[in-house]
């Protein structure tokens, strides 16, 4: 069992450039989660996806952000024209479980660390 | 919306020595309580978790922590720790109490252990 897969680990984008971030959940895993996490921060939730679905983006930035499940592939965030700020970890998570119960019980991905030049 | 607090940011501690990672959380309602552990270079993964029942519960690697309601604590506990226990310690608490989707985390606490 492979686990929550991410890539890329690692990440360097100037400043207005995109970034793609990819999330595969571990298997027979339907729910994806992701977080961020700022330095010298605990993680912030950012939204909650199902496959073609997302549940909750209410910790999404309002723009330049998005994710998408789609019903093949790894979840992708993107964040588009990046800034310094946006510098940080981005971890998904997935759970076999949906819901507020499953959501809490949360399996993560060693997560992808972007750097902003 | 419900938050903790982890009041230490770093815990040097011999090896074999006891050490307690403190963490308090705010809520006045029926609560649900995380730790998590994060290794170097990996994701996190739950260390124990507390839903309901016994004050006491019981994780991975010998830890364990005690929900104390009256003083809002949830703290983490072993009595011997390795070397290999070096890693950043999470504690989590649903956003929106026990039925919100989101996990409000704290701000984590780095063990260390001295050899």
């Amino acid at each position: 069992n492979a686990g929550v897969m991410q890539n890329p680990r690692h990440l360097v984008r100037r400043r207005g450039q995109e970034a793609r971030l990819r999330c595969s959940p571990m298997k027979g895993h339907s729910h994806v989660y992701w977080y961020r996490q700022l330095p010298e921060e605990g993680l912030k939730f950012m939204v909650y996806l199902q496959k073609e679905n997302i549940i909750d983006e209410s910790g999404m930035p309002k723009e330049r952000f998005s994710a998408e499940f789609p019903k093949e592939g790894p979840s992708i965030l993107r964040i588009q024209q990046v800034v310094r700020g946006d510098s940080a970890a981005y971890f998904c998570a997935s759970s076999q479980q949906g819901g507020a119960f499953g959501a809490n019980v949360l399996t993560f991905g060693a997560g992808s660390r972007l750097t902003v030049l | 919306a419900q938050s903790v607090t982890q009041l230490d940011s770093q815990v040097p501690v011999f090896e074999e020595a006891p050490v307690e990672l403190r963490c308090n959380y705010s809520s006045s309602v029926s609560v649900y309580l995380f730790w998590y552990v994060q290794y170097p270079n990996q994701g996190l993964q739950l260390l124990l978790k507390y839903l309901s029942g016994s004050t006491l519960v019981k994780g991975i690697n010998g830890f364990e922590a005690e929900f104390n309601k009256s003083q809002t604590s949830f703290h983490l506990r072993k009595p011997s720790v390795h070397i290999s226990d070096t890693a950043e310690y999470f504690c989590a608490v649903p956003a929106g109490g026990a039925g919100s989707y989101q996990l409000t985390f704290g701000k984590g606490t780095k063990l260390s252990v001295i050899p």
